[in-house]
């Protein structure tokens, strides 16, 4: 159980376009799901948390207008990044808890490696 | 706030042999972690965690040890794969909202055959 897949697993685009990556959970629902960012042999880094039906909580210095999160149902989240630049060329990867199990245990997507020309 | 450290960027060890990944934390009010193990170009599994209201917390091959006077855990991975080689991140909840995790820094283990 706890599986959590992301589509797609790899975008590239150019430069002012925008990219929708896909999160879902597919053998239970969240009610919670958060999105990271990790750069090259770094650790990774919460953008936000994202609540079914609500809006979503970015962290300091994420920019919630290029970072569109929406979780629309209890098993689906997307993230939208808006006129993307080469700079926001990233891995991104999200993450699912599963409140049947553990208390704070997330279950992560495999990631989608984003690529802006 | 919590931080977890990770102060060991890389760890070497041979297979067969005992794995010993450490992470240390600053706030002792929050006490639940989590290790997560990662290959790259993917997304973090979990392997195991552990509450304060125990000082170990076994699964197979790998266990967790909590030393709370000392701010300290470590995952002990007996006996080491190949296959075990990846980045280790120890992780906590830190007592934030809808609980999100802090995590580490990163260990990269290297098991050699």
């Amino acid at each position: 159980g706890a599986v959590v897949s992301q589509h797609p697993s790899r975008v590239i685009c150019k430069s002012g376009t925008s990219v929708k990556i896909e999160c879902r959970s597919l053998d239970f629902q969240a009610t919670t799901m958060f999105w990271y960012r990790q750069f090259p042999k770094q650790s990774l880094m919460l953008m936000a948390t994202s609540n079914e039906g609500s809006k979503a909580t970015y962290e300091q210095g994420v920019e919630k207008d290029k970072f569109l999160i929406n979780h629309a149902s209890l098993t689906l989240s997307t993230l939208t990044v808006t006129s993307a630049h080469p700079e926001d060329s990233s891995f991104y990867i999200c993450s699912a808890r599963d409140y049947r199990e553990g208390a704070y245990e997330q279950y992560f997507g495999p990631g989608t490696r984003l690529t802006v020309t | 706030d919590q931080q977890v450290k990770q102060n060991s960027p890389s760890l070497s060890v041979q297979e067969g042999r005992i794995s010993i990944l450490n992470c240390d934390y600053t706030n002792s009010m929050f006490d639940y972690f989590l290790w997560y193990k990662k290959y790259p170009a993917e997304g973090p599994t979990f392997l195991i965690s552990i509450s304060s209201i125990k000082d170990k917390n076994e699964d197979g091959r790998f266990t967790v040890f909590l030393n709370k006077s000392a701010k300290h855990l470590s995952l002990h991975i007996v006996p080491s794969q190949p296959g075990d080689s990846a980045v280790y991140f120890c992780a906590s909840p830190g007592g934030t909202s809808y609980g999100k995790l802090t995590f580490g820094q990163g260990t990269i283990l290297t098991v050699h055959p």
